[in-house]
């Protein structure tokens, strides 16, 4: 099993571009998340789904976007990027208990 | 809302020393409470989960307990090596598959 795989690791984007990330499991959970972690913080849930079809926000949703059409993705869209969303995003997912993370993806608004 | 609370936000101790991280939330309703390990540029591992109805779990070296009451928990890692020098962060449910929430995490550095 590769886990939870997330594309790309980094990206630089102007300010106004738009730019999806991939998240991808193999372990056929049902639960999965974005989170981003800013730097000296912990982590904050952007948007999470509980299968394929249904997703919901989380505590910071404000210019993102989500879809589930498989088990197995769970992709993040940003759109029209502000230097705000500068982070690093984690993609995680779980049936109820332990939770996987991807290695991360480091996005750069500029 | 649930608040969870790490504190200290950094700490360092010489090889060999046992030590206590601490993790602490406002609502004591929680599902179950996990702890994660965190390497520089890397992602989160986890180390262990407690579920409400248990008091503590262990894994080698580490043991954490849960106190719903108080709404504590602690994370314990006897004879600590300078590979245990990463970032740990704790994180509640409230329910099955539900969201986690982290706390800001405690930079641990052992030197040797």
């Amino acid at each position: 099993n590769a886990g939870v795989t997330q594309t790309p690791k980094f990206r630089i984007l102007k300010i106004g571009q738009s730019m999806t990330l991939q998240c991808t499991q193999d372990m056929n959970h049902n639960y999965m998340y974005w989170y981003r972690q800013d730097p000296g913080m912990g982590l904050k849930l952007i948007y999470y789904s509980v299968g394929a079809g249904i997703t919901d926000k989380g505590e910071v949703p404000n210019g993102y976007n989500v879809s589930r059409s498989t088990t197995e993705d769970f992709p993040l869209r940003l759109e029209l990027a502000a230097p705000s969303q500068t982070s690093v995003y984690f993609c995680a997912s779980r049936v109820t208990g332990e939770l996987f993370f991807g290695e991360g993806s480091r996005l750069t608004v500029l | 809302k649930q608040e969870v609370t790490q504190i200290p936000a950094a700490l360092s101790v010489p090889e060999g020393e046992n030590l206590v991280l601490n993790c602490s939330f406002t609502d004591s309703a929680i599902y179950n409470l996990q702890w994660f390990r965190q390497d520089p540029g890397k992602g989160l591992t986890s180390l262990l989960l407690i579920q409400s109805s248990q008091r503590e779990q262990t894994s080698g070296r580490l043991n954490a307990s849960l106190d719903k009451s108080s709404g504590r928990s602690t994370l314990y890692i006897a004879a600590s090596q300078p590979g245990d020098s990463a970032t740990y962060l704790c994180a509640v449910s409230h329910n099955q598959g539900g969201k986690l929430i982290f706390g800001q995490g405690t930079e641990l550095s052992v030197k040797p």
